[in-house]
């Protein structure tokens, strides 16, 4: 059973336009939830993270929104670059059990 | 400072071989981790370990095994391979266990193919 769920296998945006990656999950009691990036041949790189206490959080052209009682989070990217053409990994995590659960990964390409 | 570093890159087994995935990292990290990345799958956590002398399984531990003797160190085993253990595999680990702000970092991953 999937605890964490990334339903959109591809997303395309024009560059400049804003990439918005989706991720669901079906544990209420995660309380750590993050975004990795991975190119092709590296290994997955962190983006953002944010926890349960809190609902949106920013980091430059990244943002993160938590969505508690649908048990959704999302990544907003804007402007898009074609750099941010990748792979995106949206984990959560339980404080206190060691383990991060992935998702399935989104690819998303920004077109120049 | 090297980060996660993963040795091999690339690895072609046959059926029944054996064999050690090397992985060290050199951040004085508490935690560490392996995944395999299998299309369609994502990653999935293999085994992990919160400190020297303790591991313990992951989502999909059978045929594998790890053992932690430094913090540095954490090696991935597979005593007798399988095709179904064609993968990519990733090691990670974090400074503090189950700590906010202290995401995984990866390594650049060992691309093993069994025939």
């Amino acid at each position: 059973d999937q605890q964490v769920k990334q339903n959109s296998p591809s997303l395309s945006v024009q560059e400049g336009r804003i990439s918005i990656l989706n991720c669901d999950y079906t544990n209420s009691m995660f309380d750590y939830f993050l975004w990795y990036k991975k190119y092709p041949a590296e290994g997955p790189t962190f983006l953002i993270s944010i926890s349960s206490i809190k609902d949106k959080n920013e980091d430059g052209r990244f943002t993160v929104f938590l969505n508690k009682s649908a048990k959704h989070l999302s990544l907003h990217i804007v402007p898009s670059q074609p750099g941010d053409s990748a792979v995106y990994f949206c984990a959560a995590s339980l404080s206190g059990t060691y383990k991060y659960i992935f998702g399935t990964g989104t690819r998303l390409k920004v077109l120049a | 400072n090297a980060g996660v570093t993963q040795t091999p890159k690339f690895q072609v087994l046959k059926t029944g071989q054996s064999m050690t995935l090397q992985c060290a990292q050199d951040m004085n990290h508490e935690y560490m981790s392996w995944y395999r990345q299998d299309p369609g799958m994502g990653l999935r956590l293999i085994h992990y370990s919160v400190g020297a002398g303790i591991t313990d399984q992951g989502e999909v531990p059978n045929g594998y095994n790890v053992s932690r003797s430094t913090t540095e160190d954490f090696p991935l085993r597979l005593l007798s391979a399988a095709p179904s253990q064609t993968s990519v595999y990733f090691c990670a680990s974090s400074y503090k266990v189950g700590s906010y702000n202290s995401p995984l970092h990866f390594g650049n991953g060992t691309r093993l193919t069994v025939t």
